[in-house]
């Protein structure tokens, strides 16, 4: 069975600084791993993905994900938070060598809060 | 290009009544998967649908069912309403075929409250 950790329920973080948000996941085979947003009253929006490639994954509105194979980790990055980058954070796996077609797992959320 | 859109967007329904929340995927996507959001589970795959087919489904009693249609257009059901039923319910369009992996786009969701 496939699993995804988000270790912090909350990440406070004030503008201007950088922000993480940590993703640890579980697979049996390789790992298809997504970032998502949710905004108040609102459904996911797509924020990247890691396929296979390049470990450092770039997404929309600056955020990045590092991939690590070794810690089976996909951490959310970006250097410079904004006020506007607070939001309910999704991380979720699908594992690529099972034949359970789109199902995607997510782990339970990270609040992100930016203060100014 | 239009996203995707999810009717009704809010829904007050009694218990032991049953709904059908409708899911319009993005142009051209083919795969439509189904998820509940409540703040206890969180986020729990329900199903996913491809050319009308149901390719896989989710640890949900089968109160909760769903189709899809030919325009790939889906609907889920949920009969015999519990006061746990109540929850944001996703729906998520993909070009997902019968291998890789596609991101999934989100509709803004349907709340349901089972009183």
């Amino acid at each position: 069975a496939q699993s995804v950790a988000q270790p912090e329920d909350q990440v406070n973080v004030a503008e201007g600084n950088p922000l993480t948000v940590k993703c640890t996941y579980s697979v049996s085979g390789n790992p298809y791993l997504f970032w998502y947003v949710q905004y108040p009253n609102r459904g996911l929006q797509f924020l990247l993905k890691y396929i296979t490639g390049d470990n450092l994954v770039k997404g929309s509105y600056g955020f990045e994900a590092e991939f690590n194979k070794s810690q089976t980790s996909f951490h959310l990055k970006k250097p410079s938070a904004l006020v506007s980058d607070s939001a309910l954070y999704f991380c979720a796996v699908r594992d690529m060598n099972n034949n359970a077609g789109n199902m995607l797992t997510f782990g339970r959320g990270t609040r992100l809060m930016v203060k100014p | 290009k239009a996203g995707v859109t999810q009717t009704p967007r809010y829904l007050i329904k009694t218990r032991g009544q049953q709904v059908t929340l409708s899911c319009s995927p993005i142009s051209g996507h083919r795969s439509v998967s189904w998820y509940q959001q409540t703040p206890g589970q969180g986020l729990q795959f329900l199903f996913e649908y491809f050319s009308e087919t149901q390719r896989n489904k989710g640890n949900f009693p089968g109160r909760f069912s769903g189709r899809q249609f030919s325009n790939s257009r889906s609907e889920m059901n949920v009969s015999t309403l519990e006061l746990g039923d109540s929850a944001l319910y996703l729906c998520a369009s993909s070009t997902l075929g019968t291998s890789g992996s596609y991101e999934q786009y989100f509709g803004p969701g349907t709340r349901l409250t089972v009183t």
